[in-house]
């Protein structure tokens, strides 16, 4: 099956400071979601990107289907950003229909 | 406002004692599935929906159980619960079976002792 890998795994910011996650994928595929897990345990939906770029607020990610990876950028972090960020990629007909997980990548935000 | 709930959130039970977690869209959406999250492992499909009465085994089915008798809802069922499925799961829902972005349910944490 497809391969998802996420980096970096751990992220530790000061408030305020900007970063960039990363998502590689092992085949082509036609639908890609970012989620964001917060510290409750709730799968929040960031971007559903399977291409292009997209902005909502300080977040914004891009994805370049052609070369199989997915960029996800955060801006003035604050604290609420802290929790798991995962990507998730789909192929279509072929992947019977689910959501394939990266292991995500940790993000904590020390005020 | 447009979203999937599942109830409840938070249950523990005892091994063998059959339990229902219930799902919820109300966006008229075709596709529904379960997932688990579990440390290391990740979020794993157990089972999903194409539509009423089309149910179809994810990567990890055994143990589970699904209906879908109304669009709206599709209940996962633990006839016979075991400690090993304990774990953090989720629902979700899409327009279409593919290339639909998928919405997700907050959650039930379930601990089976």
């Amino acid at each position: 099956g497809i391969q998802v890998e996420q980096s970096p795994p751990d992220l530790i910011l000061q408030e305020g400071a900007n970063s960039t996650l990363r998502c590689n994928f092992s085949d082509s595929v036609n639908n890609l979601q970012w989620f964001h897990q917060n510290p409750w345990g709730q799968l929040i939906n960031l971007f559903y990107i399977p291409s292009g770029t997209k902005q909502n607020g300080r977040l914004s990610a891009t994805t370049v289907a052609t070369e199989r990876y997915s960029l996800l950028y955060i801006s003035s972090s604050q604290t609420t950003d802290s929790g798991v960020y995962f990507c998730a990629v789909e192929r279509g007909e072929t992947s019977g229909s689910r959501l394939t997980f990266g292991e995500g990548t940790q993000l904590t935000v020390n005020p | 406002e447009a979203q999937v709930t599942q109830n409840p959130r938070y249950l523990i039970t005892v091994t063998g004692k059959k339990l229902t977690v219930t799902c919820s869209q109300n966006m008229n959406h075709e596709y529904m599935s379960w997932y688990r999250q579990d440390p290391g492992l990740g979020l794993r499909q157990i089972y999903y929906s194409m539509n009423v009465e089309v149910t179809d085994k994810g990567d990890v089915p055994e143990g589970y159980k699904v209906s879908r008798k109304e669009k709206r809802n599709f209940p996962l069922i633990l006839e016979s619960p075991s400690p090993n499925q304990t774990s953090l799961y989720f629902c979700a829902s899409s327009l279409r079976r593919y290339l639909y972005e998928q919405y997700f349910g907050p959650g039930t944490r379930l601990t089976v002792t």
